[in-house]
């Protein structure tokens, strides 16, 4: 079993519409969680992160953590073409101790946003 | 600050045979990684650095050497490439400390083993 799953996708919406992008994880240790943005032939940029259970919100982002089931969430309201990237769920035990920042990445979702 | 650069952007490398992906970064990072992309995979650790002259496994650290030997340079090297290999390559580089602290990625290598 993976300790990251994300369901890949595609996932195509059209603009104006709300996204959920979904993970969810294994390992009880996992403290911090980030959701990163990927456009097409860049590197992945961090968009939010989280730390422990809750919801933290950034203008039409909103991530959420549910530690109880496991479950890692990112909501886009109003969706935008300009959202229209690779959507990587990402995980952490601590940042420092002996896991380093060392990330655990999901496999990733495509969205395409439509005019 | 130009952050983190790699070079070179694409390669195209016969099996069998070696190079080395460059990754420098200019933001005075302790910590600097190494992953490979591959489609519908999301992103592994090869190798990571938590210092100059301090390296260590990752995931996925087979077929692959790193040296630092800089704070500013990771360079990744490729011993007798094999098919396997192709993928895209990240090079990412974080501030040690806070939890938070953001990983930096470069732009990518491309690299096609044949």
């Amino acid at each position: 079993q993976k300790e990251v799953e994300q369901d890949p996708g595609p996932l195509s919406v059209p603009e104006g519409a709300i996204v959920s992008l979904n993970c969810t994880y294994s390992n009880s240790a996992f403290q911090y969680f980030m959701w990163y943005r990927q456009y097409s032939r860049k590197g992945p940029e961090l968009l939010m992160y989280t730390y422990s259970s809750g919801n933290k919100e950034d203008g039409r982002f909103t991530a959420q953590v549910d530690k109880s089931s496991k479950y890692i969430s990112l909501f886009i309201r109003d969706s935008q073409p300009s959202d229209s990237a690779t959507y990587l769920c990402a995980t952490l035990v601590n940042a420092g101790g002996t896991s380093y920042g060392k990330l655990t990445f999901g496999q990733g979702t495509i969205l395409t946003v439509h005019p | 600050n130009a952050g983190v650069t790699q070079t070179p952007k694409f390669r195209i490398l016969k099996i069998g045979q070696s190079m080395t992906l460059q990754c420098t970064q200019d933001m005075n990072h302790n910590y600097m990684y190494w992953y490979r992309q591959d489609p519908g995979m999301g992103l592994k650790l090869i190798y990571y650095s938590v210092g100059a002259g301090i390296t260590d496994k990752g995931e996925v650290p087979n077929g692959y050497n790193v040296s630092r030997s800089t704070t500013e340079d990771f360079p990744l090297r490729l011993e007798l490439a094999a098919p396997s290999q192709t993928s895209v390559y990240f090079c990412a580089s974080r501030a040690s400390g806070l939890a938070g602290n953001e990983q930096y990625f470069g732009p990518g290598t491309r690299l096609t083993v044949t």
